[in-house]
């Protein structure tokens, strides 16, 4: 079952722009995680928050969340190629197993 | 750095073969993972072991087993191929409790 979902699906932008990525859930979270795939590549963690947490920064990344609307952003500043890859949420349900749930994610291409 | 090895990057089999996806993780973590990820569907989990020969079925285990016998080792079987296993077969291990590291993945065509 899909517990996050991603939009846009798709994202085009210039170099020096930033870049938005939401992600919604449906039930009560423990945490949520931001992870990239370049293509053909295996996901690489970016970050995690956690449900008692509203904002959390990695170098040129932003990630809030709100868990009243059930949802998350990433914000990737001042983009640049190298971050063309596709960007996924995870969440891990409150209780029960620590087994992160993956949305469909956001293809995200930056132009030079 | 902890390394997530998969034994093939690329696979191509016969419908009705039995076929092995090996994974080997290097960090002693405890729990392990198959995802299978195709386009429009995202990653969607097939088993998971959280300890040496313990398993448990993910959302789509059907046609697929797999065995954990040693900590490093989870290996994933396709009993009998089937064209609509055709897909990226992606690994990943972590600590308890804690974010996930992936392999990069065996892109498997069954014919």
């Amino acid at each position: 079952s899909q517990q996050g979902e991603e939009d846009p699906q798709a994202l085009s932008i210039q170099e020096g722009e930033n870049a938005t990525m939401n992600c919604s859930y449906k039930t009560s979270i423990n945490n949520l995680q931001w992870y990239r795939q370049n293509s053909g590549r295996g996901l690489v963690h970016l970050i995690l928050i956690r449900s008692n947490e509203r904002e959390k920064h990695s170098g040129r990344l932003r990630v809030t969340l709100d868990t009243s609307k059930k949802s998350s952003s990433l914000l990737i500043t001042a983009s640049r190629a190298a971050d063309t890859a596709s960007y996924f949420c995870a969440t891990v349900a409150s209780g029960g197993s620590y087994i992160p749930t993956f949305g469909r994610g956001t293809s995200l291409i930056v132009h030079p | 750095d902890v390394k997530v090895t998969q034994s093939s990057r690329y696979l191509v089999k016969r419908t009705g073969e039995k076929v092995f996806l090996e994974c080997v993780q290097d960090m002693d973590h405890e729990n392990m993972f198959w995802y299978r990820q195709d386009p429009g569907l995202g990653l969607r989990l097939i088993y998971f072991s959280y300890d040496v020969k313990m398993k448990e079925k993910g959302d789509i285990p059907e046609g697929y087993s797999v065995s954990r016998e040693k900590k490093e080792r989870f290996s994933l079987i396709l009993e009998s191929a089937s064209t609509n296993q055709t897909s990226m077969y992606l690994c990943a291990s972590s600590p308890r409790y804690s974010p996930l590291h992936f392999g990069n993945g065996t892109r498997l065509t069954v014919t």
